[in-house]
């Protein structure tokens, strides 16, 4: 069965102090890997997609990597903006399925 | 200009009672989605329309009943509302549902079964 596992489940960053986010997938027939982003109350906000091994990509503080089995998003210096879960999640055979997140907060 | 609306925002409700959530997207997508959140943030897939046929129907109980009446809209209809179905509904559109990759969605709605 799929599985996409993030961790942590939770981080706490100072200010400008740069931390990774991991999401370990099982999948069969892989379309995309996807980040999100979900604000409290609101719908989650698509960050990246990735769709094969050695792939990167960057929007700002954020840069998002993948491996076969693995994928990182990297927050750089963060600003307490960059508050907020970040959801991975993978595409297979038209179904989207999501991790439980990673909830970051940063403290000024 | 919302690209994905749903109302309403909140349901309060009992046990045994019937509600409905409305979604609209306007921009241009083919295929629509809900998606149940539930307490532990988890974002699972129940139904997916596209160009108004049901191509997803998760294993999700009969209670739930979607209905698309053109591409740009998208209901859900639950009968009998129990305890376990309170959580956060969203409603997403993509472009592409082939892999059903970059989803946009709407703000949620917040459903509590009393």
């Amino acid at each position: 069965e799929d599985q996409v596992t993030q961790s942590p489940e939770a981080l706490r960053l100072q200010e400008g102090e740069s931390s990774s986010l991991n999401c370990s997938y099982t999948v069969s027939g892989l379309r995309g890997l996807f980040w999100y982003r979900q604000d409290p109350g609101k719908g989650p906000e698509f960050l990246f997609t990735l769709y094969s091994a050695g792939e990167e990509k960057e929007k700002e503080r954020l840069k998002a990597t993948l491996t076969k089995k693995e994928s990182f998003l990297h927050i750089t210096a963060p600003k307490p903006e960059d508050s907020a879960t970040y959801l991975c999640a993978v595409s297979s055979w038209g179904k989207l399925q999501f991790g439980a997140g990673t909830q970051v907060v940063v403290t000024p | 200009d919302t690209a994905v609306s749903q109302t309403p925002k909140y349901l309060v409700t009992q046990m045994g009672n019937d509600k409905s959530i409305k979604c609209e997207q306007n921009l241009g997508h083919d295929t629509m989605y809900w998606y149940k959140q539930d307490s532990k943030k988890f974002l699972k897939i129940m139904f997916s329309y596209n160009n108004k046929e049901l191509i997803i129907n998760e294993t999700v109980p009969n209670r739930f009943s979607p209905k698309s009446p053109d591409k740009a809209h998208l209901n859900l209809h639950i009968n009998s509302l129990e305890l376990g179905d309170s959580a956060v509904y969203f409603c997403a559109s993509s472009q592409d549902p082939s892999w059903g990759g970059e989803l946009f969605f709407g703000e949620g709605s917040r459903l509590t079964v009393l």
